[in-house]
């Protein structure tokens, strides 16, 4: 069975830093693309970061660029986000999802909140 | 940005009735090289983490039930909801994959009357 665990998230406050992983199970890791989306609270979707299955190429949208960083360990079938300088407008809740675009399987989700 | 447009941003039904959901990219999602649509559909239950319902604009993914039916090519996308089930209460949200950054629509709220 496929699953993915996120974990890390909680309250920060805004210019600090947090890593999220997402611990993968159930199929080879190594074989597929990853990526993080986020959702606002009551909001919709949003595409934050992709990685390929090697990890050599990773993408990002642009208002995280420069401050987000995705990265993976193949060994250990984890995938991470590190979040730095992070601002009021990062608080969502952060999906981990297989093979996106499209996404076939996504974990449960983390809550980030960013506020002093 | 590909911006991902959709209609209604809510819709009541009732139980059986027919559904459909739009969705109108701001550029075309065909890609020549492959003859396909980049284009996919998820549902989000409430209190629930997303799940891929149609990718390649009309290819349902596996144990997705055939009354969720996905069509449309260039600009113009549907999904398809036959006799709807108090199961079927969710957000759904399509996605285009022709281009970064990856982009969703705003959403659509199904509610049951």
């Amino acid at each position: 069975e496929v699953q993915l665990v996120e974990s890390g998230g909680g309250l920060v406050q805004p210019g600090r830093s947090l890593k999220l992983s997402c611990a993968a199970s159930g199929f080879t890791f190594s074989n597929y693309y990853m990526a993080w989306v986020r959702q606002a609270p009551t909001k919709g979707l949003e595409w934050v970061a992709s990685i390929t299955n090697s990890g050599g190429s990773t993408y990002y949208r642009d208002s995280v660029k420069g401050r987000f960083t995705i990265s993976r360990d193949n060994a250990k079938s984890t995938l991470y986000l590190q979040m730095d300088s992070l601002r009021s407008e990062d608080t969502a809740t952060y999906y981990c999802t297989r093979g996106f675009p499209p996404g076939d399987y996504w974990g449960q989700g983390v809550m980030v909140t960013v506020s002093s | 940005d590909i911006v991902m447009t959709q209609s209604p941003s809510s819709l009541a039904v009732s139980a059986g009735e027919t559904v459909t959901i739009n969705c109108k990219s701001s550029q075309s999602l065909f890609g020549s090289v492959r003859q396909k649509n980049y284009l996919a559909w998820y549902q989000q239950k409430p209190g629930q983490s997303p799940k891929l319902l149609i990718y390649l604009a009309s290819t349902r993914e596996s144990g997705v039930p055939d009354r969720f039916i996905g069509s449309g090519s260039g600009t113009d996308f549907t999904l398809t909801i036959s006799s709807v089930q108090a199961e079927d209460l969710a957000n759904y949200y399509c996605q285009q994959y022709y281009d970064t950054p990856w982009t969703f629509g705003g959403g659509t709220k199904l509610e049951l009357k």
